[in-house]
């Protein structure tokens, strides 16, 4: 299993500019979850999904769009890059234990806007 | 309060000591907590959890010790080793029942240092 993949790895916009960073998780996972990491800040919850079709907003989902049409992908949408989103990206995906929950988390897009 | 308080910000101990990451949360719906654990350049991986019902777990050198009363719960390392240096990130997850299942609200992080 390759797990839970991101591409790209890096990435530099300039303002205004769309984008689409792209996930996919091959663990039939039903839950699947967009973080941001900032300095100080943490990790925080853009937008999930609890499977194919259903998608809710996190904490911070100002400027973000999100879909899931099928349980192995979840793009994330950025419409008009705003510096404000430099930021690290992490997907993951989940499912549910006898214990609570175990969350897998990607590699991380290291998005730069100018 | 979907909030999870996490401290120290950064933390150095010699190799050998014992590091303890505290945090707090409000909303006493939260049903899990796990810690996760990462790497410069690498994704979050989940490291130790607990449930509300238990006041302690032990994987190998790592506790948590949870207060359900005072709402807090702390990670502990044990003979802390240079290879623990990380990020860790405390977290939460609103009850299976409130209609959030899958979602984890973190801590800020607290960035270990271990010396030799």
């Amino acid at each position: 299993n390759a797990g839970v993949t991101q591409t790209p790895k890096f990435q530099v916009l300039k303002t205004g500019q769309s984008m689409t960073l792209q996930c996919a998780q091959d663990m039939n996972h039903e839950y699947m979850s967009w973080y941001r990491q900032d300095p100080g800040m943490g990790l925080r919850l853009i937008h999930y999904s609890v499977g194919a079709g259903i998608t809710d907003q996190g904490e911070v989902p100002n400027g973000y769009n999100v879909s899931r049409s099928t349980t192995e992908d979840f793009p994330l949408r950025l419409l008009s890059a705003a510096p404000s989103q430099t930021s690290v990206y992490f997907c993951a995906s989940s499912y549910l234990t006898s214990g609570g929950q175990e969350q897998f988390f990607g590699p991380g897009t290291r998005l730069t806007v100018l | 309060q979907q909030q999870v308080k996490q401290s120290p910000q950064s933390l150095i101990v010699q190799k050998g000591g014992i590091p303890i990451i505290n945090c707090a949360y409000e909303n006493t719906a939260f049903d899990y907590f796990p810690w996760y654990q990462q790497f410069p350049g690498k994704g979050p991986a989940l490291l130790i959890a607990i449930r509300p019902d238990v006041s302690e777990k032990k994987e190998g050198r790592f506790t948590i010790s949870f207060n359900k009363s005072a709402k807090q719960f702390s990670l502990h390392i044990m003979d802390s080793q240079p290879g623990d240096s990380a990020t860790y990130f405390c977290a939460a997850r609103p009850g299976q029942f409130s209609g959030n299942t899958g979602k984890l609200i973190f801590g800020q992080g607290t960035t270990l240092q271990v010396k030799p």
